[in-house]
């Protein structure tokens, strides 16, 4: 069975743009989670998804959304980037909500977004 | 609020020689507790997680983990340290419920092993 797939695996961006980072969850799974792993913060909790509703959010700004498509696929966006923004963004998959049971998340490899 | 604690942001360890890796939580309810590995450029790789039962959990890649609900502690354990097992360790808290956060890491500890 195929992992956790991210696209694109890196990104360079200027200040004030926006991105979208995609993930492919495992075959099965129907719960999505973000993270953001960076140096000084480490791996932080950005959001849950579960049939297409946002179900958990972690402390980041509005500018960090994100959305989940019929078919589990996810997108994460990112609008008016800040130098700060610069991370390894992960995706996790897991059959249902992370929280519930016995679940267990599995990382994709991440996208490593740099913002000049 | 939950947390992770790892209290060791890096550790020497010559390959052959036993290792552990130190995981403090603090969590209200029952927690879900994870070791992950990360080698450079990668994403995180699942070495064991405890949900519940017999407390000593075993894991891949020989690792195994002690789980004490007195101490708040689920420390990370290997017998034999290979050069291959340098990489970055990350211990994790989640919720047993529903309407969890997420998981949450600890800050991570850098293991190196000298030949």
């Amino acid at each position: 069975k195929a992992g956790v797939t991210q696209t694109p695996r890196y990104l360079i961006k200027t200040r004030g743009q926006q991105v979208t980072l995609s993930c492919s969850p495992i075959s099965g799974h129907r719960s999505v989670s973000w993270y953001q792993q960076t140096p000084g913060q480490g791996l932080q909790f950005l959001f849950e998804y579960f049939s297409e509703t946002q179900r958990n959010k972690g402390n980041f700004p509005g500018r960090f959304s994100g959305r989940q498509f019929s078919n589990s696929r996810s997108e994460m966006n990112v609008s008016t980037l800040e130098l700060g923004d610069s991370a390894l963004y992960l995706c996790a998959s897991s059959l249902e909500l992370a929280g519930f049971g016995t679940d267990t998340q599995y990382f994709g490899p991440g996208t490593r977004l740099t913002v000049l | 609020a939950q947390s992770v604690t790892q209290p060791d942001i890096h550790i020497t360890v010559s390959e052959g020689a036993s290792l552990e890796l130190r995981c403090n939580y603090s969590y209200g309810a029952t927690p879900y507790l994870f070791w992950y590995v990360q080698s450079p450029g990668q994403g995180l790789q699942l070495l064991l997680k405890y949900f519940s039962g017999d407390t000593l959990v075993q894991g891949i890649k020989g690792f195994e983990a002690e789980f004490k609900r007195s101490q708040s502690s689920f420390n990370l354990r290997k017998p034999s340290v290979h050069w291959s097992d340098a990489a970055e360790y990350f211990c994790a808290v989640g919720g047993a419920g529903g309407g969890a956060d997420g998981l949450t890491f600890g800050k991570g500890t850098h293991l190196i092993i000298q030949p």
